[in-house]
C-alpha cells in the first residue's frame, strides 16, 4: 500500500457525460501528478500540482482539467467523455516536486 | 525529445532462472532512472531508483539495475525469479517539465514465469 489513496475505483459513463476522480496523496507529500494509461498510449503523464499551483502539464486534453486543494487532495475532471477516454487514471504524489512518486490504485474509467 | 524503450514486449522465464529486463533511454541530462511494477488491476509499484553515484542500485522484492550511460541503458535483473514476480514491469526517466517534474515511461515488459 503506497498510502495514495483514490476514488472510485471504477467508474462507468456514457459519451458526452462529465465524470470527477478524486486522489488524497500520502501523508506530507505536497506534489501530486495524474496519469493515464491506456493500451494504445501506454502510460502518459497529465497534469502536476505542487501545494496547490500547477507545475507541469503533458498530453492533458482540454476537455480535462485539475485542481489541487488547500488540504492537498486533487481532483481530475474530465468531460465531453468520449469512447476514447476509456483508461486507467492514476494518481502519484511525491514529497516534492521530484522524480520519486507513489502511485495509487487507479480509477478505471469506462466510456460506453 | 525524452524517451524510453523497452525492447521487449513479453518475455515468459522458468521459475527460479534468472531474469534481465531491458530498458534504453533518451535523455539530454543525467538521467534520473526508475523501474516499476504493476500486478494485474493493481496500481505501479515502485521497484529501484538511481539518481546518481554507484550504477548498480538495489531494489525491492530481490531486483537490482545497472546503469550505463555509454549505451543509455538501466536493464533491471534478478537472479532467481519467483512464480509471484510475473506482472508488468516498467522502466521510467524523470523529466523536467516545464516548472515541474513528470516520469516517462515505456510501454512495458510483461514477465510470465513457468513452472
Amino acid at each position: 500500500d503506497s498510502g495514495v489513496t483514490q476514488t472510485p475505483k471504477h467508474l462507468i459513463t456514457a459519451t458526452g457525460q462529465r465524470v470527477t476522480l478524486r486522489c488524497s496523496p500520502r501523508s506530507g507529500d505536497l506534489s501530486v501528478y495524474w496519469y493515464q494509461q491506456s493500451l494504445d498510449q501506454g502510460l502518459q503523464f497529465l497534469i502536476q500540482y505542487y501545494n496547490g499551483e500547477e507545475r507541469a502539464k503533458g498530453n492533458i486534453l482540454e476537455r480535462f482539467s485539475a485542481q489541487q486543494f488547500p488540504d492537498l487532495h486533487s481532483e481530475l475532471n474530465l468531460s465531453s467523455l468520449e469512447l476514447g477516454d476509456s483508461a486507467l487514471y492514476f494518481c502519484a504524489s511525491s514529497a516534492q516536486s521530484d522524480y520519486e512518486q507513489y502511485f495509487g490504485p487507479g480509477t478505471r474509467l469506462t466510456v460506453t | 525529445a525524452q524517451s524510453v524503450t523497452q525492447p521487449d514486449i513479453h518475455i515468459t522465464v522458468s521459475e527460479g532462472a534468472s531474469l534481465e529486463l531491458r530498458c534504453n533511454y533518451s535523455y539530454g541530462a543525467t538521467p534520473y532512472l526508475f523501474w516499476y511494477v504493476q500486478s494485474p488491476g493493481q496500481g505501479l509499484q515502485l521497484l529501484l531508483k538511481y539518481f546518481s553515484g554507484d550504477t548498480l542500485v538495489q531494489g525491492i522484492k530481490g531486483f537490482e539495475a545497472e546503469f550505463k550511460r555509454s549505451q543509455s541503458s538501466f536493464n533491471l535483473r534478478k537472479p532467481s525469479v519467483h512464480w509471484s514476480d510475473a506482472a508488468e514491469y516498467f522502466c521510467a526517466v524523470g523529466a523536467r517539465e516545464q516548472a515541474g517534474t513528470a516520469l516517462i515511461f515505456g510501454k512495458g515488459t510483461t514477465l510470465s514465469v513457468s513452472s
